[in-house]
């Protein structure tokens, strides 16, 4: 079985702000994918990355950046020089081959940045 | 272009009622998915539909009775549902069941 833990229930910071996401994931299989997605208050789930179990180069997209760690099964995100556009539930969550797609998510982090 | 979309934004409907949501996507995806979301909590699956066939269903209550017409279509009808069935539902879809899933903004459900 998979399971996905994301610690931090909310994190409230000042614009401007570094926010570091920790994701920790449970699985078996040795080939597996992870994925964070953003959910803004409109309720609209945003893709953001997807990493496979074989690809632990750290990515980073503008503000954003990924650390995957396989040695100690995370997947933290980092959001620098945070805006309040930055504000939203961000989910991490893990899927494996056979599952036919489906999505193990972690219960999500409230990101509150505040001018 | 990586658009789903979902009619209605915004559905109440009374326990008796059958209503039914529409999911569209344009993107040759070949999967689609219903999730359902109640607040405070993450995307729970309900059905997974790969090649327009039924691959997963979690579980669902036989009220909720899931459609794919064509590889670009899912529609969720629902049926004498219950109040504890109002949620967020959410529609996506993903190239394949190991890619990257794109979620349409969803259908707030009440019902009453």
């Amino acid at each position: 079985a998979q399971k996905v833990t994301q610690a931090q229930t909310e994190i409230s910071v000042v614009e401007k702000e570094d926010v570091t996401l920790d994701c920790v994931y449970e699985t078996r299989d040795t080939t597996y994918y992870l994925f964070w997605y953003k959910q803004p208050p409109s309720g609209e789930l945003v893709f953001l990355i997807r990493r496979n179990s074989f690809d632990e180069q750290n990515e980073i997209s503008g503000r954003y950046s990924w650390n995957f760690q396989k040695s100690t099964s995370s997947f933290n995100f980092t959001i620098t020089a945070s805006q309040v556009v930055d504000s939203a539930v961000y989910f991490c969550a893990l899927s494996v081959p056979g599952s036919w797609g489906k999505l193990q998510f972690g219960a999500g982090t409230q990101v509150v940045v505040t001018p | 272009d990586t658009e789903v979309t979902q009619t209605p934004k915004h559905l109440v409907m009374g326990m008796t009622n059958k209503k039914s949501l529409k999911c569209e996507q344009h993107m040759g995806h070949r999967a689609m998915y219903w999730y359902k979301q109640k607040a405070k909590k993450p995307p729970e699956l309900m059905f997974v539909y790969s090649y327009e066939k039924l691959s997963i269903n979690e579980s669902v209550p036989s009220r909720f009775s899931p459609e794919c017409p064509n590889s670009s279509l899912l529609n969720l009808h629902l049926h004498a549902l219950q109040p504890e069935d109002s949620a967020l539902y959410l529609c996506a879809s993903s190239h394949g069941l190991a890619g990257e899933q794109y979620f349409g903004p969803g259908t707030r459900l009440t019902v009453t």
